[in-house]
């Protein structure tokens, strides 16, 4: 596609509940990012995938989050047992490999625990 | 680690006033820096780039020069206009790689009539 797609765009979630956010990224893209953002804050980095490898995970705040990418285009990150302090946008990104800078945002997924 | 600090909003600035917003960074080597724009209720948007020390990044009016010197990325803007109400973030990413991006807070720019 012409950009890169979440969905769903606003989520509410009762504490306890699993949620599963999905990022379509821009077509031929091998990189795709997932990050975190909390009201006023700046972006956090969650995860990273190259193709369908996940490379870098180091960012994911606990067990409860997983990321996968099966056949290296659409993502899914899923949180179990969501918490309040889950509440938080969350934001994928996907860039062509060896681009500097060229990451396309997405328009995020409002994730609200209740 | 890699960390970027930028200046505290929210800026708010008349039609036509000279933009100032910090960014100093910290990393090693040579990172790449960029700012990204956030308009409301959208999503972030690529503002500008460097990849090596001394190049300036420019784009719509907005322009910011790598400094390694003192590490910094300050963003400029000569006449702002009320469209330019958005929120900027400074980010890095380490030289060389589509890797991941570290970003400062973001600074609110407010301008008014």
């Amino acid at each position: 596609g012409a950009g890169v797609s979440q969905s769903p765009r606003y989520k509410v979630a009762k504490r306890g509940q699993d949620v599963a956010l999905r990022c379509d990224p821009i077509s031929g893209h091998v990189s795709l990012f997932w990050y975190q953002q909390a009201l006023g804050q700046g972006p956090e980095f969650l995860t990273y995938f190259q193709n369908e490898a996940q490379l870098d995970k180091s960012g994911l705040p606990s067990d409860r989050f997983f990321a996968e990418r099966p056949e290296g285009s659409v993502s899914t990150l899923k949180i179990q047992r969501t918490q309040q302090e889950d509440s938080a946008v969350y934001l994928c990104a996907s860039s062509s490999r060896g681009r500097l800078g060229g990451y396309t945002f997405g328009s995020g997924t409002r994730l609200t625990v209740v | 680690g890699d960390s970027v600090t930028q200046m505290e909003g929210p800026v708010t600035l008349s039609e036509e006033a000279f933009l100032t917003i910090n960014c100093t960074y910290t990393a090693t080597g040579y990172p790449s820096l960029f700012w990204y724009v956030q308009y409301p209720g959208e999503g972030l948007q690529l503002l500008l780039k460097a990849t090596k020390a001394d190049d300036k990044g420019s784009n719509k009016g907005f322009e910011a020069t790598y400094r390694k010197e003192t590490t910094s990325f300050h963003l400029e803007k000569g006449s702002v206009q009320v469209s330019d109400s958005a929120v900027y973030f400074c980010a890095l990413s380490p030289a060389g790689t589509a890797s991941k991006l570290t970003f400062g807070t973001g600074t609110r720019l407010q301008v008014t009539l």
